[in-house]
């Protein structure tokens, strides 16, 4: 058990529907790293926070955002859905930013009908 | 920006055989080099790290080798059981980065 959790395991939407993903880090973890992985993918990262600021961006639509709120969860909501956001969303924390390691959850599995 | 090789994709090992990962990056700077086991179903899992001050680490069967001039690092898997068997992720990131890079992954099956 990595510590960090992660909320719902599955979620099934439509196309043009709006899904908030939720993430709690390990306690004492400052940073919240979120990212997506697509059927046989890689991970992509999409953004990470650090004690409720956005620290970096990486590879995330327009349609999607986060935040990171003062008890340190963090939530990614993701809007106008496509059917090619069907995909895997992982939370990792970590003690700050950097050469640390990530504690990632075990994911919510997003699949888009 | 880093960017990180990683090869192969997939690799089919006999139990008690050796299984061996690498990957190349290409930022000088990176200076930590982690390992994720991704079982099925499960979020990716830090096996083991290395710093860029270290050569080499070893925790029991597994090993991790690291060449800071050739930019390029080893996972080393020796013994193979079945439930070695899984997706495996290498990475690199640096000092005052907010990101980690993450090689594509090499999906290890270990045969019985």
């Amino acid at each position: 058990d990595s510590g960090v959790t992660q909320t719902p395991k599955h979620l099934i939407t439509a196309t043009g529907q709006r899904v908030t993903l939720r993430c709690s880090p390990r306690s004492g973890d400052l940073s919240v790293y979120w990212y997506q992985q697509s059927l046989d993918q890689g991970l992509q990262f999409l953004i990470q926070y650090y004690n409720g600021e956005e620290r970096a961006k990486g590879n995330i639509l327009e349609r999607f955002s986060a935040q990171q709120f003062p008890d340190l969860h963090s939530e990614l909501n993701l809007s106008s859905l496509e059917l090619g956001d069907s995909a895997l969303y992982f939370c990792a924390s970590s003690t700050g930013t950097g050469e640390q390691p990530q504690h990632f959850g075990d994911g919510t599995r997003l699949s888009i009908l | 920006g880093e960017n990180v090789e990683q090869h192969p994709s997939t690799l089919s090992v006999q139990e008690g055989d050796s299984a061996v990962i690498k990957c190349t990056y290409s930022d000088s700077a990176s200076n930590y080099f982690p390992w994720y086991k991704q079982e099925l179903g499960k979020g990716p899992q830090l096996i083991i790290d290395i710093r860029s001050n270290v050569g080499e680490k070893k925790d029991q069967r597994i090993a991790v080798t690291l060449n800071k001039t050739a930019k390029h690092f080893s996972l080393h898997i020796t013994e193979t059981q079945p439930e070695d068997s899984a997706v495996y992720f290498c990475a690199a990131s640096k000092k005052r980065s907010n990101d980690m890079r993450f090689g594509a992954g090499t999906r290890l099956t270990v045969k019985p």
